[in-house]
């Protein structure tokens, strides 16, 4: 277990859609990442924020956004949903307070499996 | 931009083997951590391995080690004494300076009896 928590682990919807997934980091995580993977692709990075502000995007759709909320869960909004969005939706936490460079790796959540239909 | 290459989108090895997984990078930085992730048929995410760029000796843990040659941008992963467990898709990631990571397209292994 990573500590890092997602909800729903499954989301089945129709095109046009709109849903909200949800993650919940790492006990003093303050940093959250969000990576799509389609069937038998690699992670595409999305979005990262670090303590409620965006840091970096990647490839996110416009269709598509994400916030984190004072509490440090994050949510990724994916609106006008499209049969080529269903994918599994990670999201990853790193960088407890204190932790200074010692873990620098990011702790993976069990993902969220979209599916449009 | 950085960018990790895995030049072998598929493996196999006997079990009780030793099998290595390619991965090279590019970047301009000096300074950056590199990581081997596994995911299983379970499709969680699981960290295998880290290395910090600065530090010229190679990362082991247990079974698994790395060769970080940080001239050739090139970071390996041996996996020694192969074990039906290992077989999985196993992702090389970058991170930058900036705290941005950066996933190679995968190896899938596969281990066999």
């Amino acid at each position: 277990d990573s500590g890092v928590t997602q909800t729903p682990k499954h989301l089945i919807t129709a095109t046009g859609q709109r849903v909200t997934l949800r993650c919940s980091p790492r006990s003093g995580d303050l940093s959250v990442y969000w990576y799509q993977q389609s069937l038998d692709q690699g992670l595409q990075f999305l979005i990262q924020y670090y303590n409620g502000e965006e840091r970096a995007k990647g490839n996110i759709l416009e269709r598509f956004s994400a916030q984190q909320f004072p509490d440090l869960h994050s949510e990724l909004n994916l609106s006008s949903l499209e049969l080529g969005d269903s994918a599994l939706y990670f999201c990853a936490s790193r960088g407890g307070r204190g932790s200074g460079g010692a873990n620098n790796e990011q702790f993976f959540g069990p993902g969220t499996r979209l599916t449009v239909l | 931009a950085q960018t990790v290459t895995q030049s072998q989108p598929e493996m196999s090895v006997q079990e009780a083997e030793t099998v290595t997984l390619s991965c090279t990078y590019d970047t301009s930085e000096s300074n950056y951590y590199l990581f081997w992730y596994k995911q299983p048929p379970s499709r969680q995410m699981i960290l295998v391995i880290r290395q910090e760029a600065y530090k010229q000796q190679n990362a082991t843990e247990n079974r698994f080690s790395v060769n970080f040659q940080k001239a050739a941008k090139s970071f390996s992963l041996k996996i020694s004494d192969s074990q039906l467990g290992d077989t999985a898709m196993y992702f090389c990631a970058f991170m930058n300076t900036g705290n941005q990571f950066y996933f190679g397209t995968g190896t899938s292994l596969t281990v066999i009896p």
